[in-house]
């Protein structure tokens, strides 16, 4: 069971979209389409931000989205804002009642 | 509004074993606990799901064991023979796929 891929960090201007990406295999994310992503602030809890690829839970702003190709899942912040500034980590479902986290991505507002 | 609250030991002596309790508001056929190193990212641990099934992470598998007390409306983290590998912040979490309440997390220090 291995850890799915994000960079390390992405950067964009206030108003700017930037996309997050998040790379398993076909055993996970390429099998299932329950791909989270969490949003997590310094010292607090992570926060669920989108659900089984696209679905945006209640209260989360439409500037964030989320699709998926093959076993590639992307997160897209659209019209930035400086508390968006945080790190963001996807997981997976990885079959027989696991989960994969990715190895998260910080996000810096310039 | 689901609440989650985790409590226990804040240091705990390397060969010993972590025990952490997670009080729950709500009832759920699914909880899951995770946890994260200073400074790293999001391990997933193991859940625990339909009040005693469980499933956990292979790397862990031989020393963790989670369990639930629905009269108590708690989830129980025990991790046997920790080392300093195993400091970390240690959140348990509603849902197995989709975690969607959160407690604010239990730092958890090994040393002696």
């Amino acid at each position: 069971q291995s850890a799915l891929t994000q960079a390390a960090a992405v950067s964009g201007s206030p108003g700017q979209s930037i996309t997050i990406s998040c790379t398993g295999t076909s055993s996970d994310i390429g099998s299932y389409n329950l791909v989270s992503w969490y949003q997590q602030h310094p010292g607090k809890a992570p926060k669920l931000m989108i659900y089984e690829v696209s679905k945006r839970p209640s209260g989360v702003s439409d500037r964030f989205s989320g699709s998926k190709s093959a076993s590639t899942a992307s997160l897209t912040i659209s019209g930035l804002q400086a508390e968006d500034e945080a790190d963001y980590y996807c997981s997976s479902y990885g079959g027989s009642s696991t989960l994969l986290f990715g190895g998260g991505t910080k996000l810096t507002v310039l | 509004q689901v609440q989650l609250q985790e409590s226990g030991p804040g240091l705990v002596k390397p060969s010993e074993t972590l025990s952490l309790t997670c009080t729950v508001s709500g009832d759920s056929d699914y909880w899951t606990w995770i946890r994260q190193p200073p400074g790293k990212g999001l391990e997933w641990i193991g859940n625990v799901y339909h009040s005693e099934k469980t499933k956990y992470n292979p790397s862990l598998k031989s020393r963790v064991t989670i369990s639930k007390d629905t009269s108590r409306r708690q989830i129980s983290l025990t991790l046997t023979s920790v080392t300093a590998a195993d400091t970390a912040v240690y959140f348990c979490a509603r849902g197995l796929y989709r975690l969607d309440y959160w407690g604010q997390g239990k730092l958890v220090t090994v040393s002696s």
